[in-house]
Formats: structure tokens, C-alpha cells, sequence
């Protein structure tokens, strides 16, 4: 059964820095595109990063691009998301997900709420 | 960016009739393959979204086939033959063809 379990989140001042990680399982992790897309309260979904299976390309979204590092451990199967320098508007649940052919496969993770407030 | 614009917002619904989600793009979807990497999503509340739809018409595993999607170039749609109440929550369309991979606002279906 493919299970990707986050981890991480917390509350953080602004300026401060978090490191996100998912742990993946079921699945053959290195395979496999990575994504972090996150969901403000009440708001929808953006997309936030994606990295390649080998963990030598990342790509960020502009809104984070500069503060926001997506990294892997292939023979960990884990998945990172180093955030810093982190804003009142990265306020969000972050979910990790796989990325196969433009789209995020199913199961997605719970999420992990990250709450960037002094 | 390529925004993708969803209607309408909020769509309430009575049991068994059907529903239609429209999504429009401001760029054509289909990629240099020839593929259009236009999906759906749906987010009951409380849950973690989880995939009806790739690429604009191929339904996921165990996602009912009351749950269909068509469309091309920059116009789409998603159908619900006849709603249920399962189906409560908020619907997504995104496009994976274009970085960075952007979604529309969500449409909330609820039940009358």
C-alpha cells in the first residue's frame, strides 16, 4: 500500500526557518517525481515544488523561489521541503505527493500545517 | 503563469441530477507529446485531495464512472452523472502541462 506520511510542521516566527519531511512507502520512491503543493485556511491549492527522481533538479514557484529547497533521500525514501526565511502568507498545510506525467498521484499525504506568526 | 479559471465557484445540487464544472485555461494545455495534461481533483472536507481525472478524460482507480471529463486546448469540463451525496466538497482543476503547475480556484458542491 503506498503511504506518504509528512512530518515537520509547527509553528515558526517569521524570518524563521522549518525543514518539512515525507516519508514514503509502497512505492518505488527513486522512481519517481516528487511534489509539494500547500493550502492556505480556507484557501485552495497552489503548487510549490517539484524534484526530479534522481534529486538533481528542483523547481519551485516563484512565490518561493530563493527560500523554499525541495531535496530527496532516495535510500531513505524521504522527501524534504527546507523553508526559510518563511512569511505570514506560507501559512498552510503542505502535502507531499508523487508527480508522474503532469499531475499528482494518488494517495496524497495528510499534510503537515506549518503557522508562520510572532 | 497559466491561470486556470473554474465555474462556477458554488454549486449546489439535488440528489440523483447532474452537475457540470467548467475550467478554462489561458494557455492552450496540450504539450510539445501531444498530450493535454488537464486533471481533476477533489477535496471532500477535511480530507487531502485525492485525483478523479488525468489527462482531461482518463478517470483513476475506483473513481465512479458517474465522474467524467472532456475538453481540449483551453476548455474543459467535469460531469457528474448524478450526484451523490459523497460528492460532497470542493472540485479542482489544474494543469500539469505548463511549470508551474497551477490549479483553478475550486468549485464547492454541496447538496441542496
Amino acid at each position: 500500500e503506498v503511504q506518504l506520511v509528512e512530518s515537520g510542521g509547527g509553528l515558526v516566527q517569521p524570518g524563521g526557518s522549518l525543514r518539512l519531511s515525507c516519508a514514503a512507502s509502497g512505492f518505488t520512491f527513486s522512481d519517481y517525481y516528487m511534489s509539494w503543493v500547500r493550502q492556505a485556511p480556507g484557501e485552495g491549492l497552489e503548487w510549490v515544488a517539484n524534484i526530479n527522481p534522481e534529486g538533481t533538479e528542483d523547481y519551485c514557484v516563484d512565490s518561493v523561489k530563493g527560500r523554499f529547497t525541495a531535496s530527496r533521500d532516495n535510500a531513505k525514501n524521504s522527501l524534504f521541503l527546507q523553508m526559510n526565511s518563511l512569511r505570514a502568507d506560507d501559512t498552510a498545510v503542505y502535502y507531499c505527493a508523487r508527480s508522474a506525467y503532469g499531475s499528482a498521484v494518488n494517495p496524497w499525504g495528510q499534510g503537515t500545517l506549518v503557522t508562520v506568526s510572532s | 503563469d497559466v491561470v486556470m479559471t473554474q465555474s462556477p465557484l458554488s454549486l449546489p445540487v439535488t440528489l440523483g441530477q447532474p452537475a457540470s464544472i467548467s475550467c478554462r485555461s489561458s494557455q492552450s494545455l496540450v504539450y510539445s507529446d501531444g498530450n493535454t495534461y488537464l486533471n481533476w481533483f477533489q477535496q471532500r472536507p477535511g480530507q487531502s485531495p485525492r485525483r478523479l481525472i488525468y489527462q482531461v478524460s482518463n478517470r483513476d482507480s475506483g473513481v465512479p464512472d458517474r465522474f467524467s471529463g472532456s475538453g481540449s486546448g483551453t476548455d474543459f469540463t467535469l460531469k457528474i452523472s448524478r450526484v451523490e451525496a459523497e460528492d460532497v466538497g470542493v472540485y479542482y482543476c489544474m494543469q500539469g502541462t505548463h511549470w508551474p503547475w497551477t490549479f483553478g480556484q475550486g468549485t464547492k458542491v454541496e447538496i441542496k
